[in-house]
């Protein structure tokens, strides 16, 4: 079975640009969760997507934004980068919304860099 | 709000030697606790999950224990390689849904 997905894996953007990063989960997993990953705040929490409804949110502005595919898939938007956005944003799905029982399997990361 | 704490930091260790990491979390109404690889750049790996109702899981040579009152959760290498060399984190879930809460690392070199 396959892993979870993300494209790209590396992404330079300039500060004002926006950027658009996509998630496939593995195959039957119905939540897709993403988060954001610096060395000086470590693995920070953004949204969680289950059925095409965004079910929870991290406290991130508004510039972050995401949706969910009828197939699961997800993407998430960053408007206006700013040079703070740089960061591995990592994806991870399940196979339920709650995790309080099935592991939340990850994906490889999108490294973005803001010039 | 839950906070969840790793220590040591950063562990250096010779090769063959056995080890614990260690994970404390403030809030004991958890419902599971998981163990992740990270390698430098990459992604998280799934190691363990432990739920409340369990005191320990293994996998190879891992092995991770959980004690829900003292609010602590360790995770022990057998045998350390260098393959071993990488960030591990503990993460545990909030009660109501899918976000975890994580630690911010033990940083692992086993040294050839």
């Amino acid at each position: 079975k396959a892993g979870v997905t993300q494209t790209p894996r590396y992404l330079i953007k300039t500060r004002g640009q926006q950027v658009t990063l996509s998630c496939s989960p593995i195959s039957g997993h119905r939540s897709v969760s993403w988060y954001q990953q610096t060395p000086g705040q470590g693995l920070q929490f953004l949204f969680e997507y289950f059925s095409e409804t965004q079910r929870n949110k991290g406290n991130f502005p508004g510039r972050f934004s995401g949706r969910q595919f009828s197939n699961s898939r997800s993407e998430m938007n960053v408007s206006t980068l700013e040079l703070g956005d740089s960061a591995l944003y990592l994806c991870a799905s399940s196979r339920d919304r709650s995790s309080v029982r099935y592991t939340q399997y990850f994906g490889p990361g999108t490294r973005l860099t803001v010039l | 709000k839950q906070e969840v704490t790793q220590i040591p930091a950063a562990l250096s260790v010779p090769e063959g030697e056995n080890l614990v990491l260690n994970c404390s979390f403030t809030d004991s109404a958890i419902y599971n606790l998981q163990w992740f690889r990270q390698d430098p750049g990459k992604g998280l790996t799934s190691l363990l999950l432990i739920q409340s109702s369990q005191r320990e899981q293994t996998s190879g040579r891992l092995n991770a224990s959980l004690d829900k009152s003292s609010g602590r959760s360790t995770l022990y290498i057998a045998a350390s390689q260098p393959g071993d060399s990488a960030t591990y984190l503990c993460a545990v879930p909030e009660t109501s849904g899918s976000r975890l809460t994580f630690g911010e690392g033990t940083q692992l070199t086993v040294n050839p």
